[in-house]
């Protein structure tokens, strides 16, 4: 069965950095792109980035909104795809998902909280 | 960026009724668009890629349609596990925008 487990939500205050983990499992990792997308409370989905996979260079794209505040990674030795969150906002609130490249599976999701 | 603009926001239906979601790109995409169900509180499903495509398991009364800039989603008819937040998204090109979402509520 193909899954997906995000990990490393919580509260933090603004200004600093939190790392989140998706693993992957029932699946070649690294044969992906991994996509990462947040909702924030009662709203709609907002597309975070992605990353290819190696055979496509590992290259990274950004929505405008985290770009330069984000990044994201994989170890397809330990198949992990990570965003790295930093200069964190009130406005970054929101459940944290990963997904596989056609946005099917998805994780369970990750709540990151935000606040003074 | 592509703006993907979903309609109606949210629409009252009864089981048994024929539901039809509209969502617009503000470019061509060709075909490159999907359907997502979510449940409250649970992550998004995939139901529709490739514009018509029905995911494997997903029942047959979901059907998608479009191309370019305008697209659909249909069910046939609704039943009570039907009811949720339905939203499409561009895979056309980076950022991968989703619409705002419609949520289908009983009547």
């Amino acid at each position: 069965e193909v899954q997906l487990v995000e990990s490393g939500g919580g509260l933090v205050h603004p200004g600093r950095s939190l790392r989140l983990s998706c693993t992957g499992s029932g699946f070649t990792f690294g044969d992906y792109a991994m996509s990462w997308v947040r909702q924030a409370p009662g709203k709609g989905l907002e597309w975070v980035g992605f990353i290819r996979s190696a055979a496509y260079g590992g290259t990274t794209e950004y929505a405008a909104s985290v770009k330069g505040r984000f990044t994201i990674s994989r170890d397809d030795s330990k198949n992990i795809a990570y965003l790295q969150m930093s200069g964190l906002e009130t406005e970054d609130t929101a459940v944290y998902y990963c997904t596989r490249e056609g946005f099917d599976p998805w994780g369970q999701g990750t709540l990151v909280t935000v606040s003074s | 960026d592509i703006q993907m603009t979903q309609s109606p926001s949210s629409l009252s239906a009864s089981i048994g009724d024929r539901v039809t979601i509209t969502c617009r790109a503000s470019q061509g995409i060709s075909n490159y668009l999907a359907w997502y169900q979510q449940l409250p509180g649970k992550p998004p499903q995939l139901l529709i890629y490739d514009a018509s495509t029905l995911q494997s398991g997903v029942p047959s009364r979901f059907s998608g349609s479009g191309s370019g800039t305008y697209f659909s989603l249909t069910i046939s008819s609704l039943q009570p596990e039907d009811f949720a937040t339905y939203y499409c998204q561009q895979f056309s090109s980076a950022p991968l925008t989703f619409g705002g979402g419609t949520k289908v509520e009983i009547k």
